[in-house]
C-alpha cells in the first residue's frame, strides 16, 4: 500500500497570508490527524478527523482549521499566518478502529 | 494533563554498548504507549507499541505501571540506530477521537 502523502512538501509564505496543506491517507484509513512539529515545542496535536467529522481538537487558536473529504483526504488551513507558525506539519492516518498512526513526510512551512 | 517525559535530550553511546532511552508518563488509567523513531531525512515511523510486546530491530520496551515508565532498550547498539526517538501516549476523548501526546524526544547517537 502507498503511504501517507502530503502536498506541498515545502512552502514559504509571509505574515498575514493564509495557507492550505493537503494530506492523502493510506488507502482504507478513515482517520486523519494533524500535528505541528517545532524545535521548541516538539510534536503537538492539532486535530483529528474521522469520516468527515472532527473527533478531537488540540489547543491551537481558531486560525488553525481542517476538514476531511468523503475520500478521507484531509486539508488543514492556517489563516493570518504568524512567524511562530513556521513548522513542520505532519499528517497521520489510521484505520480509525486500530490506533497505530502512520505518518506522512510532512509539509515544511516557513513564514517570513 | 497526561504528560510524557523523556528526560534525556541527547544520548551518546558506543557501538555494541547497551542503550536505554527513558520515558515516563503521568498516571491515568491504562496507558496505550508507543515508541516512534525518526531517522535523518525520513518520516516518523512506529517502532514499538506496548500491547504488541514484540521486538523490532532488537529494541524492546516494557511497561512498568508501578514506576509509570516505558523505557526503550537494546542490548547492543548499532550505528544505524542513530536517530530521534519519541515516546508517545494515545489519548482518547468522549467522541472516540484519538490524539498522540508526544515526549520531547531523545536524540540517540551511536559512535563507532
Amino acid at each position: 500500500k502507498a503511504g501517507v502523502t502530503q502536498t506541498p512538501r515545502y512552502l514559504i509564505k509571509t505574515r498575514g497570508q493564509q495557507v492550505t496543506l493537503s494530506c492523502s491517507p493510506i488507502s482504507g484509513h478513515r482517520s486523519v490527524s494533524w500535528y505541528q512539529q517545532t524545535p521548541g515545542q516538539g510534536l503537538q496535536f492539532l486535530f483529528e478527523y474521522f469520516s468527515e467529522t472532527q473527533r478531537n481538537k488540540g489547543n491551537f487558536p481558531g486560525r488553525f482549521s481542517g476538514r476531511q473529504f468523503s475520500n478521507s483526504r484531509s486539508e488543514m488551513n492556517v489563516s493570518t499566518l504568524e512567524l511562530g507558525d513556521s513548522a513542520l506539519y505532519l499528517c497521520a492516518s489510521c484505520s480509525g478502529y486500530q490506533e497505530t498512526q502512520y505518518f506522512g513526510p510532512g509539509t515544511r512551512l516557513l513564514v517570513l | 494533563a497526561q504528560r510524557v517525559t523523556q528526560p534525556e535530550k541527547l544520548l551518546s553511546v558506543f557501538k555494541g554498548a547497551p542503550v536505554e532511552l527513558k520515558c515516563n508518563y503521568s498516571y491515568s488509567g491504562s496507558p496505550e504507549l508507543f515508541w516512534y523513531v525518526q531517522y535523518s531525512r525520513q518520516r516518523l515511523q512506529l517502532l514499538l507499541r506496548h500491547i504488541s510486546r514484540e521486538s523490532i530491530k532488537g529494541f524492546t520496551a516494557d511497561l512498568n505501571k508501578g514506576e509509570t515508565s516505558f523505557h526503550l532498550k537494546k542490548p547492543f547498539a548499532q550505528e544505524e540506530d542513530s536517530a530521534m526517538y519519541y515516546c508517545a501516549r494515545l489519548k482518547k476523548n468522549s467522541n472516540s477521537g484519538y490524539a498522540l501526546n508526544f515526549g520531547k524526544g531523545t536524540s540517540l547517537l551511536v559512535t563507532p
